[in-house]
This record gives C-alpha cells, sequence and structure tokens, in this order.
C-alpha cells in the first residue's frame, strides 16, 4: 500500500511559487518526509527532508503540518528547469539504510 | 564534488544473453542501492548492500544478482535477459551516520534488450 498521496499532475507558471502537496497520513512517529524529483530520465535528485519542522534550504522549503499528517513542498520562484516528477516519500531514519520507496508523485509542468 | 558513477550508460543486449552494470558509490559512502525505472514507470527498489553485506531486497527477478566488493563498488547482473528487462536503472549511495541527508543517485544505465 502506498504511504503517500500526491496529486498526478500540477501546472505552475514561471516566476511564480509552486507548491506541491503530499498526504501521509498513516506516519510514524519516527518517520521522515523525504522528496525528491526527477528530471527526465536523469537520475532523482535530493531536495529537502523533515521531521515535524518546516525547512528550507537553497532548493525549496518544506512545510509539515502539526499532526504530521500532510505536508507542502514550495519551491519559491519556479523556473522551466523546475518541471520534472517530484516525489514525496516516508522513511525510517535511525533503524539501518532503509531503502527509498517510489510511490507515484506529481508531475510538475512550469509555464512559460 | 565525487558523484555516483554507473557504467556503462547505454548498453544494448539481445534475448537470453547476459548483462553486468557497474556503480561506484561516492567515497566513504558505505551502502548501495539499485533500482530499475522501466519506460514511463517509477523507479523500483531492486536490492541494497550495506557494508558489502546484503542489507535489503525489493522487486529482483531470481535472474539477476548483485555484490558489493571490498572498494564498495556493486556490480548488478543480469542473466537470460528478457525484453522486459529493457529499463532504466539506477544505481544510489549514502552514509547513514546518525542522520540521514539523503541518497545520491548516479546518471543510470539504459538497457536495451532486443
Amino acid at each position: 500500500d502506498a504511504k503517500t498521496t500526491q496529486p498526478t499532475s500540477m501546472d505552475c507558471a514561471e516566476g511564480r511559487a509552486a507548491n506541491l502537496p503530499c498526504n501521509h497520513s498513516t506516519i510514524s512517529g519516527n518517520e521522515y518526509v523525504y522528496w525528491y524529483r526527477q528530471i527526465h530520465s536523469q537520475g532523482p535528485q535530493y531536495i529537502i527532508h523533515g521531521l515535524k519542522n518546516n525547512e528550507t534550504n537553497e532548493m525549496a522549503s518544506l512545510i509539515i503540518t502539526e499532526d504530521r499528517k500532510s505536508s507542502t513542498l514550495i519551491l519559491p520562484h519556479a523556473t522551466l528547469r523546475d518541471t520534472a516528477v517530484y516525489y514525496c516519500i516516508v522513511r525510517v531514519v535511525g533503524s539501518g539504510n532503509t531503502p527509498l520507496v517510489f510511490g507515484k508523485g506529481t508531475r510538475l509542468s512550469v509555464i512559460a | 564534488a565525487a558523484g555516483v558513477i554507473q557504467s556503462p550508460r547505454h548498453l544494448i543486449k539481445e534475448k537470453r544473453e547476459t548483462a553486468t552494470l557497474k556503480c561506484y558509490p561516492i567515497p566513504r559512502h558505505d551502502t548501495v542501492y539499485w533500482y530499475q525505472q522501466g519506460p514511463g514507470q517509477d523507479p523500483q527498489f531492486l536490492i541494497s548492500f550495506y557494508e558489502k553485506m546484503q542489507s535489503d531486497k525489493g522487486s529482483i527477478p531470481d535472474r539477476f544478482s548483485a555484490q558489493q566488493f571490498s572498494d564498495y563498488h556493486s556490480e548488478l547482473n543480469m542473466s537470460s535477459l528478457e525484453l522486459g528487462d529493457s529499463a532504466l536503472y539506477f544505481c544510489a549511495s549514502s552514509s547513514d551516520r546518525g542522520h540521514n541527508y539523503g541518497y545520491t543517485f548516479g546518471s543510470g544505465t539504459r538497457l536495451t534488450v532486443v
């Protein structure tokens, strides 16, 4: 069973913020939320991850709800090069090198 | 910065042949993961190795085997190739030292079985 649910696709105008939602209502207390993206046929690229606090790095911001049942990845100023499939993944950290399990991500199209 | 190196980048094989894909992880990364991504599909986890021992096993066919060597590089061996094995094969590496900052993926090997 999928542990996360994401919209199949989204469009965003270039220069605007892209807000990608993810539902993970069955997340456990020791599971982190990770976001990766895959630009066409390239290897997936790490974006950001978090446990319960909001996180920000040079690529994006991650907003996690207080109950941790959902999160939103924010690309503050989307560019055409941000067109990709975005994957939200929950993963236990601290109990060995558990593999990332990719579900059905969101195909983001940034439009000029 | 050094990245994950995969070779070859492209490979064409005939049905029933064998193929070997290689992965060189980032230096000091102790875990290697293999993924298969068919056309229009999401990456599927195959197998992983931690400190040269098999760590986790996913949907890897019995025709495939893999190992991690003393220098931490890994090889994915695929025998009796089928048309359905045509896919992108990604290798990733990581180092779990307390807090994990995610995997690093290679650029992949595109295998075409004809």
